[in-house]
């Protein structure tokens, strides 16, 4: 089946750890997007890239990095200098200018 | 300005009435525009997608587009309670083409 695949589906993070969230598609798409969303909010972009090996900062990209190695994986590092990252992390992808399609979401708490 | 706009509602309407969903954009030269929904705690789907003015319909979905007045809708004919959701807006702008999302409407359709 093609498709977007987050993981893990729900993870917690102890106060000053990292953690990797995963996004893999195999929808040959060029694009890829990471965006928050907090509890009754709209869709916050964090990270997009638009071709391997190169990403752009969204609107809140402070405490979070990116990397793009392979078309098909865009991984989103919350790192220890993100204060509040308790929310709901979405993966997406896309061929320019056309629809976005979006993974399963991975639910971030701190514990 | 906001870039992408929508009234946050809630819409209420009864089931079997048509719900209209409204969206305005600021970038003129924007060519791309989409219609997700979104269900509490998952990732948003596309409904619509529509990029020449006028009218698009699918089953009970019809999307409307007047780049002159910068505006797209979104008609649900025959409102389902299924169909209560919350409804994105997006739009690809600016010269980097990133896709903008607006912050939503909450549609309510009551049995």
């Amino acid at each position: 089946d093609g498709g977007i695949t987050q993981s893990p589906k729900y993870l917690f993070r102890k106060e000053g750890q990292n953690v990797t969230l995963s996004c893999e598609q195999n929808l040959n798409h060029d694009a890829m997007y990471w965006y928050r969303q907090d509890p009754g909010q709209g869709l916050r972009l964090i990270y997009y890239s638009q071709i391997v090996n190169d990403f752009q900062k969204g609107d809140i990209a402070e405490g979070y990095s990116v990397s793009r190695e392979k078309k098909e994986s865009f991984p989103l590092t919350v790192t220890s200098a993100q204060k509040n990252p308790t929310a709901f992390y979405l993966c997406a992808s896309s061929q320019l200018n056309t629809e976005a399609f979006f993974g399963q979401g991975t639910r971030l708490t701190v514990v | 300005q906001k870039e992408v706009e929508q009234n946050s509602g809630p819409l209420s309407v009864p089931e079997g009435a048509i719900a209209s969903l409204n969206c305005t954009y600021s970038d003129r030269v924007s060519q791309s525009f989409f219609w997700y929904r979104q269900y509490s705690g998952k990732s948003p789907e596309l409904i619509m997608s529509i990029y020449s003015n006028g009218d698009k319909e699918d089953g009970r979905f019809t999307a409307q587009l007047n780049k002159a007045s910068q505006y797209v809708s979104l008609l649900i004919r025959d409102s389902q309670p299924s169909d209560s959701a919350t409804y994105l807006c997006a739009v690809y702008a600016g010269n980097n083409r990133k896709l903008i999302w607006g912050l939503g409407t909450s549609l309510a359709v009551n049995p």
